[in-house]
């Protein structure tokens, strides 16, 4: 297995823009999340999925960013305008029970 | 808040030496695991510790989880310069996992 398939690796985006991560998670795995890492707050957890519904979505910074599972194989992360505060690496990670998580590579995100 | 506190911030150890890092935690947990991040990249799961359990061992680490103190510890002994990287204790909440600020570990050789 590749492991949990992040991609782009890098974007830079004009403040306004759409920006779409995608996560691919690791074939088995049940659990799906999304975190973003900044040096002020470390590691946040956005939301999570389980058996691609949405469980908790408490972590989501607010209404410009929403986050997609239609299948058991692909995640998507929007944010919609975006803004220079949502600079950060967006990692995705997934999980079969509780036996750890796989991290992907992440994707540094930089608004300009 | 759930998140979990570690200590210290940052270590700077001698190659061989050990290397111990402390994590708490505020409400009960379902099992507390340790990641590894190198610079720039990705978390690497090390090792995890149920809430029935006491001590755990992988390798050159050690796990010990103390529930009636709500602490764990992370020991890695005979440290190596490739241990250089930055280390997060992760408490399980239900099917969420949250995670400490880090200790930062350097080891010089």
């Amino acid at each position: 297995d590749a492991g949990v398939i992040q991609s782009p690796r890098h974007e830079v985006t004009e403040m306004g823009q759409e920006v779409t991560l995608r996560c691919k998670p690791i074939s088995g795995h049940n659990s799906l999340f999304w975190y973003r890492q900044t040096m002020m707050r470390g590691l946040e957890l956005l939301i999570y999925f389980n058996n691609n519904v949405p469980i908790d979505d408490s972590g989501m910074p607010e209404d410009r960013f929403s986050a997609k599972m239609p299948n058991a194989s692909f995640s998507t992360l929007k944010i919609q305008p975006s803004e220079p505060r949502d600079s950060a690496v967006y990692f995705c990670a997934s999980s079969l029970a509780s036996y750890g998580y796989t991290f992907g590579s992440g994707t540094r995100l930089t608004v300009v | 808040s759930q998140q979990g506190e570690e200590d210290p911030q940052a270590l700077s150890i001698q190659e061989g030496e050990n290397a111990t890092m402390n994590c708490s935690y505020k409400t009960s947990i379902n099992n507390l695991q340790w990641y590894r991040q190198n610079s720039g990249r990705g978390l690497v799961h090390l090792i995890l510790i149920r809430s029935n359990e006491r001590e755990k061992h992988s390798g050159r680490l050690r796990v010990t989880l103390d529930t009636s103190k709500k602490s764990s510890s992370l020991l890695i002994t005979a440290s190596r310069a490739a241990d250089t990287a930055s280390y997060f204790c992760a408490m399980e909440y239900g099917n969420k996992l949250v995670f400490g600020a880090g200790t930062i570990l350097r080891v010089k050789s």
